[in-house]
């Protein structure tokens, strides 16, 4: 099947710093990119969508001036949460989508990223 | 509001038994059914979909899931359980379409823990 892959698979960083989680599809084009969190032993909360090139669609809620996404190619995505606090440690994963107009495509999903803040 | 129920937060199976995952869904119209899997600190991985035809959708590692329209129930299903099938498992929908002609977002249930045991 096709692969998501996402770097680093963890970090921990002091509060107020910034960090970028990148999330590559390997082996296909991703034409839409999904962030989402998973807090401990609950289900993932959708974050944003992102479609290559456009400005990423955040869910409401989100704020998009801390969650900063950036789609630049088919096979690469970015988050980066700015002036990270605490209250942001969480499991970040990454999934992407191919193109297509048929919604029953499914998406990858990557390994996930474990954000502390200190 | 769309929506996706698991009601079991675990369940326990003895190993070589059969079991059943159950999931229900709230969505308009007839979504694309999607099962998924979580091991510790990883993404999720896809296990079958459900998009049209036969009601018994036949997965990876041995999995089924059986779409029931008038119970709106998409339960994942496995003749014989063993001890590495223990996880998170996650129910997905996904609608069919939705006004703007984009794709619809894929909403989760909040996850069954499978604990399978020796």
């Amino acid at each position: 099947g096709a692969v998501v892959s996402q770097h680093p698979s963890w970090v921990i960083c002091k509060s107020g710093t910034s960090v970028k989680i990148e999330c590559r599809s390997l082996d296909f084009q991703a034409t839409t990119m999904f962030w989402y969190r998973q807090f401990p032993k609950q289900s993932l909360m959708l974050m944003a969508t992102s479609n290559e090139g456009s400005k990423a669609t955040y869910e409401q809620g989100v704020e998009k001036d801390k969650f900063l996404i950036n789609h630049a190619s088919l096979t690469l995505s970015t988050l980066t949460v700015t002036s990270a606090h605490p209250e942001d440690s969480s499991f970040y994963i990454c999934s992407a989508r191919a193109g297509g107009t048929g919604g029953h495509n499914e998406q990858f999903f990557g390994p996930g990223t474990r954000l502390t803040v200190l | 509001a769309q929506s996706v129920a698991q009601p079991e937060d675990q369940v326990n199976v003895a190993e070589g038994n059969p079991l059943t995952v159950k999931c229900t869904y709230s969505v308009s119209g007839n979504p694309y059914l999607f099962w998924y899997v979580q091991y510790p600190n990883r993404g999720l991985q896809f296990l079958l979909k459900y998009i049209t035809g036969d009601n018994l959708v036949k997965g990876s590692y041995g999995f089924e899931a059986e779409f029931n329209k008038s119970q709106t129930s998409f339960h994942l299903k496995k003749p014989s359980a063993l001890v590495s099938d223990s996880a998170l498992y996650f129910c997905a929908v996904r609608g069919r379409r939705n006004f703007s002609g984009g794709y619809n977002k894929l909403i989760f249930g909040a996850g069954t823990r499978l604990a399978v045991h020796p």
